[in-house]
């Protein structure tokens, strides 16, 4: 099985621009996580998404959105965007939502705000 | 706020059994032990998991503690591969994977 997909591997914005990064999860993954780690506040997290539906969502501004596609495919969002939201951005998918479904992450997107 | 405490650092020799410690003395009685490790700027790696029976599989043995706050990663036989930082999560209610710290393990020659 192909594991977790992130695109674009890389990428480069300015101030005030907006993001959007998408991710691929594992065949027949139907729950998708979003987290962001920076060298300061290391690995936290930013919403899941489960069939179209956001389950939960991390103490992030609104600037910080995302949506699921019926094909589980998942993208997030960052409007305007600040220095601060430089970071690796990584994603994960997990069969179900249950406690004991292991959550599968991707390579990650590193967006650099200049 | 994570709900582990993990030795900063550890260091072992390479062959050798790596052993990384991890106390949970508020863990819940649903809420799962998990392992990750994440290479310098790569996506954390799944490593295993366990509610309160030890657990087994290719890459590592986990030890709980019959009292559940308290548990231990094994690497039966550390390679320089496996330098990583460790990382133990007590996933909670929710579903979401709350990271430490996490410690960093350098297996030497």
């Amino acid at each position: 099985k192909a594991g977790v997909t992130q695109t674009p591997r890389y990428l480069i914005k300015t101030r005030g621009q907006q993001v959007t990064l998408s991710c691929s999860p594992i065949s027949g993954h139907r729950s998708v996580s979003w987290y962001q780690q920076t060298p300061g506040q290391g690995l936290q997290f930013l919403f899941e998404y489960f069939s179209e539906t956001q389950r939960n969502k991390g103490n992030f501004p609104g600037r910080f959105s995302g949506r699921q596609f019926s094909n589980s495919r998942s993208e997030m969002n960052v409007s305007t965007l600040e220095l601060g939201d430089s970071a690796l951005y990584l994603c994960a998918s997990s069969a179900g939502t249950s406690l004991q479904y292991e959550q599968f992450f991707g390579p990650g997107t590193r967006l650099t705000v200049l | 706020d994570a709900k582990t405490t993990q030795p900063p650092s550890m260091d072992c020799a390479e062959g050798r059994a790596a052993n990384l410690p991890c106390n949970h003395s508020t863990i819940s009685g649903n809420e799962y032990v998990y392992w990750y490790r994440q290479i310098h700027s790569q996506g954390p790696q799944y490593i295993i998991h366990g509610l309160k029976n030890n657990e087994t599989n290719e890459m590592a043995s986990l030890i709980i503690t019959e009292d559940r706050k308290s548990s231990t990663l094994i690497l039966p036989h550390a390679t320089l591969r496996d330098t990583a930082v460790y990382y133990c999560i007590v996933r909670v209610a929710g579903g979401k994977l709350i990271f430490g710290q996490g410690t960093e393990l350098s297996v030497k020659p």
